[in-house]
């Protein structure tokens, strides 16, 4: 079993849509959580932590339960410019080290 | 946030050869600086953990004879692929640590290096 797991997609919606992406992580002892954002051949940027009660960042909501090792991020309202891959990070806990998922692809069209 | 650099951002080179990369933090120190690997559709693999004024601590599966890190300044850190092959071929990202403030313990990455090894 993988580390970190995502739906590779792609999903195509669009502009407008409300788009959700899953990921569920193997480490039980996981600390911290989050989604990056990664465009075609370039770095992935951060685009937020995940916390256990949930938390939102204009359109994009994170949530986390740590009961069924499970964490998802909302779009809402999706732009032409959130057309990107999602990136599900966990921290498992040594030494500041980050498991990346292979990503979930999104694209947004008129 | 903070930002790092990397060096060159595409390299191609003769199998064989050695090709070094730089990683450099632009406006804050770096303890500890991270090297990844990233094949087309797959995800961001973990190499090495490197810290600065000591050895560099790798993952299982990666050479550290074909991979060598220096990490010899808070602010730069060196990863060389020695006698490199088309297998090699790549997307090479760095990223470095925060230290204080908002940004402690955030990992923030390089804008990568692309090698291809003809």
């Amino acid at each position: 079993r993988k580390e970190v797991e995502q739906d590779p997609g792609p999903f195509n919606v669009p502009e407008g849509a409300t788009v959700a992406f899953n990921c569920t992580y193997s480490n039980s002892a996981s600390q911290s959580f989050f989604w990056y954002r990664q465009d075609c051949r370039k770095e992935p940027k951060l685009l937020m932590s995940v916390y256990s009660s949930g938390n939102e960042d204009g359109r994009f909501t994170a949530q986390l339960n740590r009961a069924s090792q499970y964490i998802s991020l909302l779009i809402r309202d999706s732009k032409l410019s959130d057309s990107a891959t999602y990136l599900c990070v966990v921290n498992p806990g040594t030494a500041s080290k980050l498991t990346f998922g292979t990503g979930t692809r999104l694209q947004v069209t008129l | 946030g903070a930002v790092v650099s990397q060096h060159p951002s595409r390299v191609i080179c003769k199998s064989g050869t050695s090709v070094k990369i730089e990683c450099r933090s632009l406006d804050f120190q770096a303890t500890t600086m991270f090297w990844y690997r990233q094949f087309p559709k797959q995800s961001l693999m973990l190499m090495a953990t490197s810290n600065e004024g000591s050895k560099a601590t790798y993952e299982q599966g990666v050479e550290k004879d074909k991979f060598l890190i220096n990490h010899a300044s808070l602010t730069l850190s060196t990863l060389t692929v020695t006698s490199a092959h088309p297998e090699d071929s790549s997307f090479y990202i760095c990223s470095a640590m925060g230290t204080g403030g908002s940004s402690y313990n955030e990992q923030f990455f390089g804008p990568g290096t692309r090698l291809t090894v003809l």
